[in-house]
């Protein structure tokens, strides 16, 4: 069975800090990972994802996420935040087993001026 | 805008009665998706089609729930006798279908209350 694990329900950075969203999954057979943002009123759309073909992804609007499989964990960090940045993150799994998509509860990211 | 449309984007119901909500899809993108989203969760999935057959249906998805895709263009969502543990978001989303490591593409959603 896949499940996912998002640290933190909150985080609140100021604008130009360091945004570090946690995110640990586990699965059986070797995971495809997705980071979705979802902001107010908006359908989810994908920031970016781990298809296995480079353990550090980049991804839209200057964030990445790295694959540790030692770790079971695909961190999404972004150098600098900006006010926009501001939505709700998801986390999100599936695998080469089939086609259902489990997401993690979600990290909402709070920006201060 | 990702090109999924969801009718109604709102909709207040009683107890007991029927709702049906619709999923409007991106051409050529054959697999569709249906999610519930309560406050303050992930997305939790409840059924996916492969063009019209549908292929796997979640234990959320009880005898009340029922999805259909006819001629695997839209999809409807039906919930029966609705229950105010129903009220959620309910999402649809779709895939050109080819693995599983495909993007998603996700409407706005359906926000249903049930009093």
């Amino acid at each position: 069975a896949q499940s996912v694990t998002q640290l933190g329900s909150h985080v609140s950075v100021s604008e130009g800090a360091l945004v570090l969203l946690r995110c640990n999954y586990s699965s059986s057979v070797p995971p495809y990972l997705f980071w979705y943002v979802q902001y107010p009123n908006q359908g989810l759309q994908l920031l970016l994802k781990y298809t296995s073909a480079a353990t550090l992804v980049k991804g839209i609007n200057g964030f990445e996420a790295e694959f540790k499989k030692s770790e079971t964990s695909f961190h999404l960090t972004k150098p600098s935040a900006h006010m926009s940045d501001a939505a709700e993150y998801f986390c999100a799994v599936t695998s080469t087993g089939g086609f259902k998509t489990i997401f993690g509860a979600g990290t909402r990211l709070f920006v201060k001026a | 805008d990702t090109g999924v449309s969801q009718n109604p984007r709102h909709k207040i119901t009683k107890r007991g009665q029927n709702v049906t909500f619709r999923c409007d899809p991106i051409s050529e993108h054959n697999r569709l998706y249906w999610y519930r989203q309560t406050l303050g969760q992930g997305p939790e999935f409840l059924t996916y089609f492969q063009n019209e057959a549908q292929l796997e249906k979640s234990r959320l998805l009880s005898d009340r729930f029922s999805a259909e895709r006819p001629k695997g263009s839209f999809s409807t969502l039906e919930i029966q006798r609705t229950e105010q543990g129903d009220s959620a978001m309910y999402l649809c989303a779709q895939d050109r279908g080819d693995s599983p490591q495909e993007t998603q593409y996700f409407g706005p959603g359906t926000r249903l209350l049930v009093l």
